[in-house]
């Protein structure tokens, strides 16, 4: 049974570009949320996706947006890249908008230059 | 959500039993405790909760205080591969997002 999965890996953007990062839930979750994780800090939360609409937003600009696809995966877009985006960037699933039992992927590491 | 306090790091030695403290004085009736931990380079990994009464799954212990102002995580018998930092939360069971702190960093040493 896979995990959480996540493309790609790593990212190099350069400032102003827009990236466009991915998430596949664990097998059986309907429920796709994003964080942000700077260096050195705890994650921080962007959006959850439910029923393929974005259900709570953290404290992120508009420049962050999402997507969630009939088969549950998600993406994550950033357009007008700051270099402040820089981050590990985390995709956690679950099944109903639980908080307990949310599998995290290894995320996707988003270098912006 | 009511905030918490941890260490910002421990040391334990392994094979012996790693008790993390977290302090949340001002939570709700209705606040849960979760623990998440993050190994290095890996995303989180869920724990366990607790709203009022100890709980115990396969990987650890929570002890909660009769007033619950703070827990215990309780990691039995401690291995090399418990290294990471722990996260307690609070959180109420409606709410749809995990707001981590700056967690306690936990060595386990040989």
């Amino acid at each position: 049974d896979a995990g959480v999965t996540q493309s790609p890996t790593h990212l190099i953007k350069t400032r102003g570009q827009q990236v466009t990062l991915r998430c596949s839930p664990k097998s059986g979750h309907d429920t796709v949320s994003w964080y942000q994780q700077a260096l050195g800090q705890g994650p921080q939360f962007i959006f959850q996706y439910y029923e393929e609409e974005e259900r709570q937003r953290g404290n992120f600009p508009d420049r962050f947006s999402g997507h969630q696809f009939p088969n549950y995966s998600s993406e994550l877009n950033v357009n007008a890249l700051l270099l402040g985006d820089s981050a590990l960037y985390l995709c956690a699933s679950s099944y109903g908008q639980t908080l307990y039992e949310q599998y995290f992927g290894p995320g996707t590491r988003l270098t912006v230059t | 959500d009511a905030k918490t306090t941890q260490p910002p790091s421990m040391d334990c030695a392994e094979g012996r039993a790693a008790n993390l403290p977290c302090n949340h004085s001002t939570i709700s009736g209705n606040e849960y405790v979760y623990w998440y931990r993050q190994i290095h380079s890996q995303g989180p990994q869920y724990i366990i909760h607790g709203l009022k009464n100890n709980e115990t799954n396969e990987m650890a212990s929570l002890i909660i205080t009769e007033d619950r102002k703070s827990s215990t995580l309780i990691l039995p018998h401690a291995t090399l591969r418990d290294t990471a930092v722990y996260y307690c939360i609070v959180s109420s069971g409606s709410a749809r997002q995990l707001t981590f702190g700056s967690g306690t960093q936990l060595t386990v040493l040989p």
